[in-house]
C-alpha cells in the first residue's frame, strides 16, 4: 500500500472548515484513499473514502486531484467535537488490513 | 456498519500475568484484526484473524506472546502473555466489512 504524509497538526477555528491535505505520491490505479479519525480515548471512526471523484457524506467532502497524489479532507464547519487526530490511509487489496501512519492533530478552539 | 465491544475496557495487572480481551461483533464478519496502540503513538496491527484460519502476525508480533482464537464469525479473543510494562497500551479489535473497516473502544491494559 502507497505510504502517506500529513502534518502533524492544525488548528481551526469553532465554525471554519477545516482543510487537512494529505501527499500520496505512489498511489497505484487501483487504491483508494481513506480518511479515519480518533478522537482521545476512543477507537478509530471512518468517515470517507475515495477512489478518483470527489465524495461528501454527512460529514465531510472527500477532494483527490485529479494525478491523484494528493488529497484534502474537509469539515465545512468545524465543532469543538471535531478535535482528534485524523488518518488518511491509502489501501488497494481488499481483505487487508488498515495500516495507521502518525495522522493530523486538529485542533478546533472556539 | 458493525457494532464492536471489547471487555474488559480497561484492567491494571502485574508483569508475569496474562489478560484475554475479548471481543465481541453484532453481525458475522470474516476479517477480524487486533492492533495495539502505545501511548500517545498510532496504531500498530498485531495479527489478522479470519475464521477457519490461523491468525496471520505482523512482524515483531509472535504467537506465544499475542495468542489469538477466532471460533466464529462474530467473537474473538487476544492474550497478552506474560506482561511486561512495555505491553502497557490501548489494545482494539476491529472488523473489516462491506469494505470498510470498524473498530471497538479498546482495552486500556496497564502493567506494573
Amino acid at each position: 500500500d502507497a505510504k502517506t504524509t500529513q502534518p502533524t497538526s492544525m488548528d481551526c477555528a469553532e465554525g471554519r472548515a477545516a482543510n487537512l491535505p494529505c501527499n500520496h505520491s505512489t498511489i497505484s490505479g487501483n487504491e483508494y484513499v481513506y480518511w479515519y479519525r480518533q478522537i482521545h480515548s476512543q477507537g478509530p471512526q471512518y468517515i470517507i473514502h475515495g477512489l478518483k471523484n470527489n465524495e461528501t457524506n454527512e460529514m465531510a467532502s472527500l477532494i483527490i486531484t485529479e494525478d491523484r497524489k494528493s488529497s484534502t479532507l474537509i469539515l465545512p464547519h468545524a465543532t469543538l467535537r471535531d478535535t482528534a487526530v485524523y488518518y488518511c490511509i491509502v489501501k488497494g487489496q481488499a481483505g487487508t488490513a488498515l495500516i495507521f501512519g502518525k495522522g493530523t492533530t486538529l485542533s478546533v478552539s472556539s | 456498519s458493525a457494532v464492536i465491544s471489547q471487555k474488559p475496557s480497561r484492567d491494571i495487572c502485574q508483569r508475569g500475568t496474562s489478560l484475554t480481551i475479548q471481543c465481541q461483533v453484532d453481525s458475522q464478519v470474516t476479517m477480524m484484526f487486533w492492533y495495539r496502540q502505545q501511548p500517545g503513538q498510532s496504531l500498530t496491527l498485531i495479527a489478522t484473524a479470519n475464521q477457519g484460519s490461523e491468525a496471520t502476525y505482523e512482524s515483531g508480533f509472535v504467537i506465544d506472546k499475542f495468542p489469538i482464537s477466532r471460533p466464529n464469525l462474530t467473537f474473538s479473543t487476544l492474550t497478552v502473555s506474560n506482561m511486561s510494562p512495555e505491553d502497557s497500551s490501548i489494545y482494539l479489535c476491529s472488523v473489516g466489512t462491506a469494505g470498510l473497516q470498524y473498530f471497538g473502544p479498546g482495552t486500556r491494559l496497564t502493567v506494573t
